[in-house]
């Protein structure tokens, strides 16, 4: 059973780009979070989904900063315009039909905006 | 005051030895808490949950205290590869889990 998966592993924009994120959920799991990492800070929460269905956003930047998960194919979070504060490590983890379960992470995005 | 609280160390212990982390909440609404064990660079990787009064696997054991709103995890034994930053994670109503910063463990030979 594949574990969460992310990728790409490791990105690297410029100002002004678009940065997008993908991430599939382990097998068996309906529910997905988005996690943001600053060097030397703990997680912070930014999005949950299920699938067509955006549950909690209240993490979320208001602006740039958008996400999905479709009905098929992975949970998406896009950047748009990265600016420099931008770079941290992004994690998504997912967890089974109930929101109590545990929630498994992926290995992470890293992204650096140059 | 944050609403998950964990003293950032570095607990710097010798192998062999019994270390514990306390780790504070602030919503007593809370009902269930995680220990993640996360090394450099890497993803968080879950260790415990504890939605009672506590938890053991192994060398591990976490206690939820709610009369005064922590959770704390004991480790026996400790081993060098028990080196790693734990962190503390309280699940919120709407699903998504609020994490202290983490303590940071150095097990020395």
């Amino acid at each position: 059973n594949a574990g969460v998966m992310q990728n790409p592993r490791h990105l690297v924009r410029r100002r002004g780009q678009e940065a997008r994120l993908r991430c599939s959920p382990m097998k068996g799991h309906s529910h997905v979070y988005w996690y943001r990492q600053l060097p030397e800070e703990g997680l912070k929460f930014m999005v949950y989904l299920q699938k067509e269905n955006i549950i909690d956003e209240s993490g979320m930047p208001k602006e740039r900063f958008s996400a999905e998960f479709p009905k098929e194919g992975p949970s998406i979070l896009r950047i748009q315009q990265v600016v420099r504060g931008d770079s941290a490590a992004y994690f998504c983890a997912s967890s089974p039909i109930s929101s109590y379960n545990e929630q498994f992470f992926g290995p992470g995005t890293r992204l650096t905006v140059l | 005051r944050k609403e998950v609280e964990q003293d950032p160390g570095p607990f710097n212990v010798p192998e062999g030895a019994t270390v514990a982390f306390n780790c504070t909440y602030s919503n007593s609404a809370s009902q269930s808490f995680f220990w993640y064990r996360q090394d450099c660079r890497k993803e968080p990787k879950l260790l415990m949950s504890v939605y009672s009064s506590g938890n053991e696997d192994g060398r591990f054991t976490a206690q939820l205290n709610r009369a005064s709103q922590y959770i704390s995890l004991l480790i026996r034994d400790s081993k060098l590869s028990d080196s790693a930053t734990y962190l503390c994670g309280s699940l919120r109503s709407q699903g998504n889990l609020i994490f202290g910063k983490g303590t940071k463990l150095s097990v020395k030979p």
